[in-house]
């Protein structure tokens, strides 16, 4: 159990277009997922908590236009890159708290984004 | 603001050995929960250990195994007969308002 798929696994965009990554729990409510971006060799950079029902809460530094979030359902969250430039070029994690859990976050295999 | 250092970047062990990788970290709080995840070539993260900081007892899971510290905010994380299945990155974390502060990470190297 606890599995959180993401969709796509990997991308290739050209400079200017809009991606969207869906990142879903398959067998369990999550209100509260989470988007990480990971640089080669680095740890993960949490950029936003996305909460179902409401908007979502960005870090510092993180232009909340540029980066979509949208948590319609207990299930699926997804992170849309707007107007996508090749320094968005990145490995995209998320990750989904289980309400019913003790506090662990379980994580998709991630989305490498290559924006040409 | 909470912090979470792991000092050493990369650790190298001979397959079947054991490794210790170091954590510290700093809070000011007095119940939390710390974790360990691993990050294989795949980059999918894995749970390997996790610990709750009212617990005195440390965590074990089969080969992997903590030794946590409350009062010197250390956490290290001891791999016993080490596998070359083991061979990725390691990340310690700590989990504060439901977010996860990550330390820098330690790449362990399995040698055959």
């Amino acid at each position: 159990g606890a599995v959180v798929s993401q969709h796509p696994s990997w991308v290739i965009c050209k400079s200017g277009t809009s991606v969207k990554i869906e990142c879903r729990s398959l067998d369990f409510q999550a209100t509260t997922m989470f988007w990480y971006r990971q640089f080669p060799k680095q740890s993960l950079m949490l950029m936003a908590t996305s909460n179902e029902g409401s908007k979502a809460t960005y870090e510092q530094g993180v232009e909340k236009d540029k980066f979509l979030i949208n948590h319609a359902s207990l299930t699926l969250s997804t992170l849309t890159v707007t107007s996508a430039h090749p320094e968005d070029s990145s490995f995209y994690i998320c990750s989904a708290r289980w309400d019913r859990g003790n506090n662990e976050q379980f994580f998709g295999p991630g989305t490498r984004l290559t924006v040409l | 603001a909470q912090t979470v250092t792991q000092s050493q970047p990369e650790m190298s062990v001979q397959e079947a050995e054991t490794v210790t990788l170091s954590c510290t970290y700093d809070t000011s709080e007095s119940d939390y929960y710390l974790f360990w995840y691993k990050q294989p070539p795949s980059r999918q993260m894995i749970l390997v250990i996790r610990q709750e900081a009212y617990k005195q007892q440390n965590a074990t899971e089969n080969r992997f195994s903590v030794n946590f510290q409350k009062a010197a905010k250390s956490f290290s994380l001891k791999i016993s007969d080490s596998q070359l299945g083991d061979a990725a990155m390691y990340f310690c974390a700590f989990l504060s308002n439901y977010q996860l502060i990550w330390g820098a990470g330690t790449k362990l190297i399995i040698k055959p």
